[in-house]
C-alpha cells in the first residue's frame, strides 16, 4: 500500500464548478499535512497547510480526518487558472521528510 | 520570498559522464532535499541533508551522491550517468522552526536527459 494515495484523475470540470479531491495516508503517526499545487513542467508550490480543525483560504477549503486518515481539498467556483496537479503531502512525526502523493490532475474548461 | 535556485534548467549528458546538479537557497534553511520526479511515480526522495556535511539516504539513493559543504548549497552528483537517470530533478529546502516547519520550497527543476 502506498504511503499517500490519491486518485490521479483527470478531473475535468467547467468553470464555476465545485470539485473535491481526497487523499488517504497510511501512517497514523503523521503530524503535518499539506496541499501543494504543481503546474505543467513547473515545480510544486505550497497551496495550503491542513489543520486539524479544517481551514479555508478563499475558494479553497482543506479538511483533515485523523480517525479515517484522509485529507480533502475542496475548490469552489473553479477558474481556468486552477488547472494543475494537486499533490497531497504528509509529514511523519519526528522527521523533516515529506511524503508526496502522486497527484490529482484538474482540468477546468470554459 | 524564499528562493531556491538550481543551476541548470535543462541538461543533456552522455552515458558514463559525471554530472553535477547544484542547488542554492537564500533562506538560511537547515534542511535541503533532492528529489526526482517521473510520470506516474511522483516525487521520490534521493538524499537529504539536515546540516552542513550531514546527509541521509532517501528512498532511491543508488547511483547518486551528495555534498553539502556550505549551509546554502546542496549538490547532487551522478557518478556515472545512466539512461535510467533521465528525469526531472528537484531541489527543496525547509526550516525547522515555527509555523513554517516542514514546509518545503522548491527550485524550478533540472530536466536531465542521459543519452
Amino acid at each position: 500500500r502506498k504511503e499517500v494515495e490519491q486518485d490521479p484523475g483527470p478531473f475535468n470540470v467547467p468553470e464555476g464548478a465545485t470539485v473535491a479531491f481526497n487523499c488517504t495516508y497510511s501512517n497514523s503517526a503523521s503530524q503535518s499535512f499539506f496541499w501543494y499545487r504543481q503546474d505543467c513542467r513547473k515545480e510544486p508550490k505550497l497551496l495550503m497547510s491542513v489543520y486539524s480543525s479544517g481551514n479555508e483560504d478563499g475558494r479553497f477549503t482543506a479538511q483533515l480526518n485523523r480517525a479515517s486518515q484522509y485529507i480533502s481539498l475542496l475548490i469552489r467556483d473553479s477558474k481556468l487558472s486552477d488547472s494543475a496537479t494537486y499533490l497531497c503531502v504528509v509529514a511523519w512525526t519526528y522527521t523533516d521528510k515529506l511524503i508526496f502523493g502522486t497527484g490529482t490532475r484538474l482540468q477546468v474548461f470554459p | 520570498d524564499v528562493k531556491v535556485t538550481q543551476s541548470s534548467r535543462y541538461l543533456v549528458k552522455r552515458t558514463g559522464e559525471k554530472v553535477f546538479l547544484e542547488c542554492v537557497q537564500d533562506m538560511d534553511h537547515e534542511n535541503m532535499f533532492w528529489y526526482r520526479q517521473d510520470p506516474g511515480l511522483g516525487l521520490r526522495l534521493i538524499y537529504f541533508s539536515y546540516d552542513v556535511k550531514m546527509k541521509e539516504k532517501g528512498d532511491i539513493p543508488e547511483g547518486y551522491s551528495v555534498s553539502r559543504e556550505k549551509k546554502e548549497r546542496f549538490s547532487l552528483i551522478l557518478e556515472s550517468a545512466s539512461t535510467n537517470q533521465t528525469s526531472m530533478y528537484l531541489c527543496a529546502s525547509s526550516g525547522i522552526q515555527g509555523l513554517a516547519k516542514n514546509i518545503q520550497y522548491f527550485g524550478a527543476g533540472t530536466r536531465l536527459s542521459v543519452l
